[in-house]
């Protein structure tokens, strides 16, 4: 299958700053990203759906504001969790597909954790 | 919530036996995918059924989907104790959005 690369793996940042987490489809374009969150032993939980060259339709209850998703090219979506707090500790994944009728393939994951 | 439900939660089985797991969604949809996840890794891949299609194979997977019951079924035949993950279905809404939604996922143990 397709490789979608999610960088970083883990990253442990102080409260108040910012963090970036990058998603490539390496070899295919990706006209839809999701970013989802996901707490121990539950589901995915859709954040928000980024349509490349378009801004990110994000679900009910995300703050826009403060979790920042770009989508600049076919192959490179970053989320970015402003003025990280404690409680944005959590597993972040993102996913890539060609097409609505196409499978979506996943990044490895981010623990983000907040101290 | 938009998301769908699995049932059962969690499931423990023999190495050897049928794993049946099942997920009922609450939208009109484009099709449906099933994955995989080892704890704590990212999702892979099983399978998707496209909304006009009742029944898939691929190895040692079965997929059924009912658009009329809003329901959909993954059985694993023949378990391996490398089949222990979670499993969740995911539908694609038909609407102009095309998201994915997952369910709640079904926790599998297979004992050797």
């Amino acid at each position: 299958g397709a490789v979608v690369s999610q960088h970083p793996s883990w990253v442990i940042c102080k409260s108040g700053t910012s963090v970036k987490i990058e998603c490539r489809s390496l070899d295919f374009q990706a006209t839809t990203m999701f970013w989802y969150r996901q707490f121990p032993k539950q589901s995915l939980m859709l954040m928000a759906t980024s349509n490349e060259g378009s801004k990110a339709t994000y679900e009910q209850g995300v703050e826009k504001d403060k979790f920042l998703i770009n989508h600049a090219s076919l192959t490179l979506s970053t989320l970015t969790v402003t003025s990280a707090h404690p409680e944005d500790s959590s597993f972040y994944i993102c996913s890539a597909r060609y097409g609505p009728n196409t499978e979506a393939f996943f990044g490895q994951g981010t623990r983000l954790t907040v101290v | 919530s938009q998301q769908g439900e699995e049932d059962p939660q969690a499931l423990s089985i023999q190495e050897g036996e049928n794993a049946t797991m099942n997920c009922s969604y609450k939208t009109s949809i484009n099709n449906l995918q099933w994955y995989r996840q080892n704890s704590g890794r990212g999702l892979v891949h099983l399978i998707l059924i496209r909304s006009n299609e009742r029944e898939k194979h691929s190895g040692r997977l079965r997929v059924t989907l009912d658009t009329s019951k809003k329901s959909s079924s993954l059985l694993i035949t023949a378990s391996r104790a490398a089949d222990t993950a979670s499993y969740f279905c995911a539908t694609v809404w038909m609407d102009s959005s095309y998201k994915l939604i997952f369910g709640s996922g079904t926790r599998l143990l297979v004992r050797p």
